[in-house]
């Protein structure tokens, strides 16, 4: 089955405590990237990869991290976590028009 | 002008009835648009997506494509309670633009 697996699906973290995101793809997909959503702004980008060892910036890259180092994993890194890194999180593959998006990982910065 | 724009609802409508949701946008290089379905607690899935105006029909569901007023619609036919979810209009080329999304309850 076609998956794009995060992890951990929930987090609760302290302000400042380094965090990473874990997002795995079985597509053989080239293009990743991560999304926060947010009540009344949507989805925005963060970050995206158009192949290994390749990455660049979305919408609102400030206060994170990626790496590309192999083909099915994109994770996401917090370097200090803050409250207003409080969000919904996606990671999503592309093909084409066709974006896959994982089941999304709710994290809390108190 | 934002470059998508989804009014943010929440739609209600009564089980059966045909539901419209509507994007308009404003770069004319965007070259497809598609819809995503969103249900709580989960990821966006993929309903249909279209290259050229017209109108494109799947099932119960028929997108629109208006590329000269730069407007797309999502009609769901005999809407079900299982319909109830947030869609959301997208559209690009290198870049996928999101619309906010269109809460959706289909009333029993």
């Amino acid at each position: 089955e076609a998956q794009v697996t995060q992890n951990p699906r929930y987090l609760i973290t302290v302000t400042g405590k380094k965090l990473t995101v874990t997002c795995s793809q079985n597509m053989n997909h080239e293009y990743m990237s991560w999304y926060r959503q947010d009540p009344g702004l949507g989805l925005r980008q963060i970050y995206y990869s158009m192949n290994v060892e390749v990455t660049d910036k979305g919408d609102v890259p400030e206060g994170y991290k990626v790496s590309r180092k192999e083909k099915r994993n994109f994770p996401l890194i917090l370097e200090s976590p803050s409250p207003n890194q409080t969000s919904l999180y996606f990671c999503a593959t592309r093909t084409g028009p066709e974006a896959f998006f994982g089941q999304g990982t709710r994290l809390t910065v108190v | 002008q934002k470059e998508v724009e989804q009014d943010p609802g929440p739609l209600s409508v009564p089980e059966g009835a045909i539901v419209s949701l509507n994007c308009t946008y404003s770069n004319s290089a965007f070259q497809y648009f598609m819809w995503y379905r969103q249900y709580s607690r989960k990821g966006p899935e993929l309903l249909m997506y279209t290259y050229s105006s017209g109108n494109k029909e799947d099932g119960r569901f028929t997108a629109q494509v208006d590329k000269s007023s730069k407007y797309i619609s999502l009609f769901i036919r005999d809407s079900q309670p299982s319909d109830s979810a947030t869609y959301l209009c997208a559209m690009g080329d290198d870049k996928i633009i999101f619309g906010k999304g269109t809460r959706l309850h289909i009333l029993p």
